[in-house]
């Protein structure tokens, strides 16, 4: 399958700050980008959906103005956390969708996350 | 958010057992997914299925998204340690190329040796 990378793969950082996570789709041009956080031991909550050139869709309880997602090219989005606090510490996984090119059909494929410490 | 309930939450068992985890949810899905996710590390895609019905087999994993595509289970057969993991399924919603995924609350199964 296609390689999804994340860049840091883990950061600590303190109250107050912003923190930029990179996501990058290594092989395959991603038409969709799509952000979760998962908390321990619980499943993956999709925060926002990112089409390549046009605004951010946010899920239903999540803040945009503090979770800022810039899908600026077809192999790259960024989502900042915005004036971090403790209870944004959080594992945070994008996901990238595009037509893959031995299948031919749209697939989606994880990448390996970022662990997000606010201290 | 579409709400996906997967049972049990926790399963320990031993190794050569068989197993099956539900999801359910209320909302038809346009198709479903199964990953499995290790500690500290993204989720892995195990199938998908798209049609009400549909029966996968993956080696010792059989997969069947119901017939009104809005529940699906996994059956592992003879399980061993190394299927131990985090399970979630993952409900599409919008056309099949164009639809985003939520997922299911998760299964944490234990194989003991």
């Amino acid at each position: 399958g296609a390689v999804v990378s994340q860049h840091p793969s883990r950061v600590i950082c303190k109250s107050g700050t912003s923190v930029k996570i990179e996501c990058r789709s290594l092989d395959f041009q991603a038409t969709t980008m799509f952000w979760y956080r998962q908390f321990p031991k619980q499943s993956l909550m999709l925060m926002a959906t990112s089409n390549e050139g046009s605004k951010a869709t946010y899920e239903q309880g999540v803040e945009k103005d503090k979770f800022l997602i810039n899908h600026a090219s077809l192999t790259l989005s960024t989502l900042t956390v915005t004036s971090a606090h403790p209870e944004d510490s959080s594992f945070y996984i994008c996901s990238a969708r595009g037509r893959d090119s031995l299948l031919g059909s749209y697939e989606q494929y994880f990448g390996p996350g970022t662990r997000l410490t606010v201290t | 958010t579409q709400l996906l309930e997967q049972s049990p939450q926790f399963l320990s068992i031993q190794e050569g057992e068989n197993l099956t985890v539900y999801c359910n949810s209320s909302s038809v899905f346009s198709s479903l997914q199964w990953y499995r996710q290790e500690p500290g590390e993204g989720p892995v895609l195990l199938v998908t299925v798209v049609t009400g019905g549909e029966v996968k087999k993956l080696k010792r994993l059989t997969f069947q998204f119901g017939d009104a595509r809005k529940d699906s289970s996994l059956h592992i057969t003879a399980a061993q340690p190394g299927d131990t993991g985090l399970y979630l399924c993952a409900g599409g919603v919008g056309s099949y190329n164009f639809n985003k995924f939520y997922f299911g609350s998760g299964t944490k199964l234990n194989v003991k040796p």
